[in-house]
């Protein structure tokens, strides 16, 4: 099994709207970490925000934020009020105790002007 | 502070021969993991060190491998390239393996074999 799904591959959203990546996860440990980073076209990865499994509160960031919902095993990150410098490549990873980092294949994100 | 560094930006090679590539972490960062990164596969997990031990190491052939030095600094080597070697290779740095330890990437080596 996939440890990380993301099942879009592309999204669009226009300027100034919201937007959520989706991302399910998939562990046994009850210790885990879910990230999710940006890869603009420049090809680096740039680290956008972190939940902890223990963590009771949903992690913000700015205009990141990560709907964390346990039971469901999914971690969606939403960014509000989309700029077209958030049109990237988005990955949802997660690493469960000791163990490396697992990554999904990533969702495309356009803003549209 | 300077961030994770990664020699050569771009490489060209061509089937059989064998490549370095060079990562060196963040100041203080000891652990440094590989990623290979293909168009539509994501990220797939070559290998992690931790004070100069692999802790992890991904599902590879063994020509692909790696090294870390004392001063955390480290490199892969590929032998015998086949063409579907090329990728971008990433490497990215933290502090230690933890759960709560983001990672930190360099902008990558992009290896083309032909």
């Amino acid at each position: 099994a996939q440890k990380i799904t993301q099942t879009q591959p592309g999204m669009f959203v226009q300027e100034k709207e919201a937007v959520t990546l989706d991302c399910t996860y998939d562990t046994s440990d009850p210790s885990y970490g879910l990230f999710w980073y940006k890869q603009p076209s420049s090809g680096e990865m740039i680290f956008l925000i972190y939940q902890g499994s223990y963590d009771q509160q949903n992690a913000t960031e700015g205009r990141y934020s990560l709907n964390f919902q346990k039971a469901r095993k999914s971690a969606n990150l939403v960014i509000s009020a989309s700029q077209l410098g958030d049109s990237a490549m988005y990955f949802c990873a997660m690493r469960e105790g000791r163990n490396q980092f697992y990554f999904g294949t990533g969702t495309s994100l356009t803003v549209i002007p | 502070k300077a961030g994770v560094t990664q020699t050569p930006r771009y490489l060209i090679k061509t089937r059989g021969q064998q490549v370095t590539l060079s990562c060196s972490p963040i100041s203080g960062h000891r652990s440094v993991s590989w990623y290979q990164q293909t168009p539509g596969q994501g990220l797939q997990f070559l290998f992690e060190y931790f004070s100069e031990t692999q802790r992890n190491k991904g599902n590879f052939p063994g020509r692909f491998s790696g090294r870390q030095f004392s001063n955390s600094r480290s490199e892969m080597n590929v032998s015998t390239l086949e063409l579907g070697d090329s990728a971008l290779y990433l490497c990215a740095s933290s502090l230690r393996p933890a759960t709560n330890e983001k990672l930190f990437f360099g902008s990558g080596t992009q290896l083309s074999v032909l």
